[in-house]
């Protein structure tokens, strides 16, 4: 089983509408989890941290199941802007400070 | 978040040669990596700059390909030693948040291609 799995899309996806994604790890002593987004010829740039409560910020929210070891990135009303790849992150260990990255999954919202 | 910068952001080597890549960041970090992300993939590290010591290489990487320097809390260097058209990738420094939950924070990159 791959370290951080994700569908790699493309997803394609009407302006306006709720698409979501899914993320599986490995790790069961993984602590922190993150998405990023990252733009054509762009660096990554976070999105947000997954807690275990799960998070919402805005139009994005996060969730996390750690006896399932699976993570979710729901968007909602999805804007052309949000068109990008989106990775999903964990971190190595408990106490490691390295983080493994997912090989994305691609979005591109229609207008 | 910290703010981060890379030299050069792109160049186009011939193989044989080297090249060093420069990320300054405007206040001090207690950890640094180093990434490349090659064409269509993800990212991967490549090591982690210790400020003081050798930098830690990860399964695959060693320091006389990749040599790290790390003189301070604000700056390190990632060389690119005997480079081949393999080597043709993105290079990415990050620096570890201050929050405290291993979240990390990128330099906009250096885009090398060695023909």
């Amino acid at each position: 089983r791959k370290e951080v799995e994700q569908d790699p899309g493309p997803f394609n996806v009407p302006e306006g509408a709720t698409v979501a994604f899914n993320c599986t790890y490995s790790n069961s002593a993984s602590q922190s989890f993150f998405w990023y987004r990252q733009d054509c010829r762009k660096e990554p740039k976070l999105l947000m941290s997954v807690y275990s409560s799960g998070n919402e910020d805005g139009r994005f929210t996060a969730q996390l199941n750690r006896a399932s070891q699976y993570i979710s990135l729901l968007i909602r009303d999805s804007k052309l802007s949000d068109s990008a790849t989106y990775l999903c992150v964990v971190n190595k260990g408990p106490r490691d400070d390295k983080i493994i990255f997912g090989k994305g999954t691609r979005l591109h919202i229609l207008p | 978040s910290a703010v981060i910068s890379q030299k050069p952001s792109r160049d186009i080597c011939q193989r044989g040669t080297s090249l060093t890549i420069q990320c300054q960041v405007d206040s001090q970090v207690t950890m640094m990596f180093w990434y490349r992300q090659q064409p269509g993939q993800s990212l991967t590290l490549i090591a982690t700059a210790n400020q003081g010591s050798e930098a830690t290489y990860e399964s695959g990487f060693v320091i006389d390909k990749f040599p790290i320097s790390r003189p301070n809390l604000t700056f390190s260097t990632l060389t690119v030693s005997n480079m081949s058209p393999e080597d043709s990738s993105i290079y990415l420094c990050s620096v570890l948040g201050l929050a405290g939950g291993h979240e990390q924070y990128f330099g906009p990159g250096t885009r090398l291609t060695v023909t």
